[in-house]
């Protein structure tokens, strides 16, 4: 059950794309199609942006979207803007409904 | 719309215990499985714990096998986390969230987070 791995960190101007990996292995990322995404604001509650690698929750707005392949999960953020400055975390299943967090990435708004 | 309340922080000398409770409403509580999720201070997400809708599955995290314990009460709309023999390494903000989608991987709704700090 080790942490799956993000970047530290990733930049861009607003309006940009930015993409942020997440990578496992084989017994995870790899094995299910189950890879969520979490957006954390300083000193609030984790927000819930992707699940099921693909799939966007109601209000989310479509500029976030989710993809996989092979044990690598990635989070694509395209018209960047001020307020998606925050921590990003991927979340993959491990196992039978255990699961496992990522890293962590700081996206900067430059 | 959905709100949560949790409770039962606070600080706890190592070895000591103490409960988590997390209290959920704005929906059919019963038919969700629920997670426990902490942060230690300055440090990433970490996983900790499952219980499926109706209680009758219950999974961890191997750090916490063995001292934590997860259930719930449906006719509260509560689910907790009892935590015995508590180390220094589990302080942390922890989290309960909902579990939905497909095997309950999507955590839709969070607590605000409740503080533990285990420390003589």
């Amino acid at each position: 059950q080790s942490a799956l791995t993000q970047p530290r960190s990733v930049s861009g101007s607003p309006g940009q794309s930015v993409a942020i990996s997440c990578t496992g292995t084989s017994s995870d990322v790899g094995d299910y199609n189950y890879v969520s995404w979490y957006q954390q604001h300083p000193g609030k509650a984790p927000k819930l942006m992707i699940y099921e690698v693909n799939k966007r929750p109601s209000g989310v707005p479509d500029r976030f979207s989710g993809s996989k392949s092979g044990n690598t999960a990635s989070l694509t953020i395209s018209g960047l803007q001020a307020e998606d400055e925050a921590d990003y975390y991927c979340c993959s299943s491990a196992g039978t409904y255990t699961s496992v967090f990522g890293s962590g990435t700081k996206v900067t708004v430059l | 719309q959905v709100q949560v309340v949790e409770s039962g922080g606070g600080v706890v000398q190592p070895g000591g215990s103490q409960r988590l409770s997390c209290t959920m409403s704005g929906f059919t509580f019963s038919s969700y499985g629920m997670h426990w999720v902490r942060q230690a201070p300055g440090k990433g997400l970490e996983w900790v714990t499952f219980i499926f809708y109706d209680g009758s599955n219950k999974y961890y995290v191997d750090s916490v096998k063995g001292r934590f314990t997860i259930f719930r009460d449906n006719s509260k709309n509560t689910v907790y986390l009892q935590m015995n023999s508590l180390r220094v390494e589990d302080t942390a903000v922890y989290y309960c969230a909902r579990g939905s989608g497909a095997a309950a991987t999507a955590l839709d709704y969070w607590g605000q987070g409740i503080l533990v700090t285990v420390s003589s």
